[in-house]
């Protein structure tokens, strides 16, 4: 079945360097890809998404790219901030009526805790 | 701000109690919404999806007559884990999906942590 698979945590990084949080699924057909972020105290949040292969999705620095031939989606991040600590979620669709971006019943990873140091 | 609030954040309860967790969408009508649950270390799993005047559809392996989810009306829908039990315990999220003139956007609540004594 689909399964999506994504680097265990914590990650501790000291502010300004560079992120990656690895993450690589299984699915059949043409999944969409996501990644969501929950802050401390609050509620999962949409950071960005790609719908076909080779998009990469983009929002507050963070960046994905949908890698078909390695069925990755890696986020990635060039220089971190304090604000950024929160627990990262790489989730995949497996909607096949994807139009307009329906994110359908969504397939989570076990999430990453990242933690930045001033 | 917050589109979908979920309470209480944190409960603990006595073994063979239940528990009613709610799910609110707050400033629109959501026909559908879903609870995950999350054990420690594990992924977010999808329980059950829930519609709005309707019967929830269950995921393979969860309890329908343990794990009861009401959607009576179009800004709630409610869990409740009836005769709960230590292995009950874990991170439980809902989420709601918002329709749109392009496609569907789902919101999440902010978790609850259940604790079974």
């Amino acid at each position: 079945g689909n399964s999506v698979t994504q680097m265990e945590g914590p990650v501790t990084l000291s502010e300004e360097a560079f992120l990656t949080i690895n993450c690589t699924y299984t699915a059949t057909g043409y999944p969409s890809l996501f990644w969501y972020v929950q802050y401390p105290g609050e509620g999962l949040q949409l950071l960005l998404k790609a719908t076909k292969a080779d998009d990469k999705g983009s929002n507050k620095g963070f960046e994905a790219t949908y890698r078909k031939e390695t069925t990755s989606f890696h986020l990635e991040k060039g220089s971190v901030q304090v604000s950024d600590s929160a627990v990262y979620f790489c989730a995949l669709s497996d909607n096949p009526w994807n139009y307009g971006g329906s994110q359908g019943n969504l397939i989570f990873g076990k999430g990453t805790k990242l933690s930045v140091k001033p | 701000g917050a589109v979908v609030s979920q309470h209480p954040s944190w409960v603990i309860c006595k073994s063979g109690t239940s528990v009613k967790i709610e799910c609110r969408s707050l400033d629109f009508q959501a026909t559908t919404m879903f609870w995950y649950r999350q054990f420690p270390k594990q992924s977010l799993m999808l329980m059950a999806t829930s519609n709005e005047g309707s019967k929830a559809t269950y995921e393979q392996g969860v309890e329908k007559d343990k794990f009861l989810i009401n959607h009576a009306s179009l800004t709630l829908s409610t869990l409740t884990v009836t005769s709960a039990h230590p292995e009950d315990s874990s991170f439980y999220i809902c989420s709601a999906k918002r329709g749109g003139t392009i496609g569907n956007t789902i919101y999440f609540g902010e978790g609850s942590w259940l604790t079974v004594v």
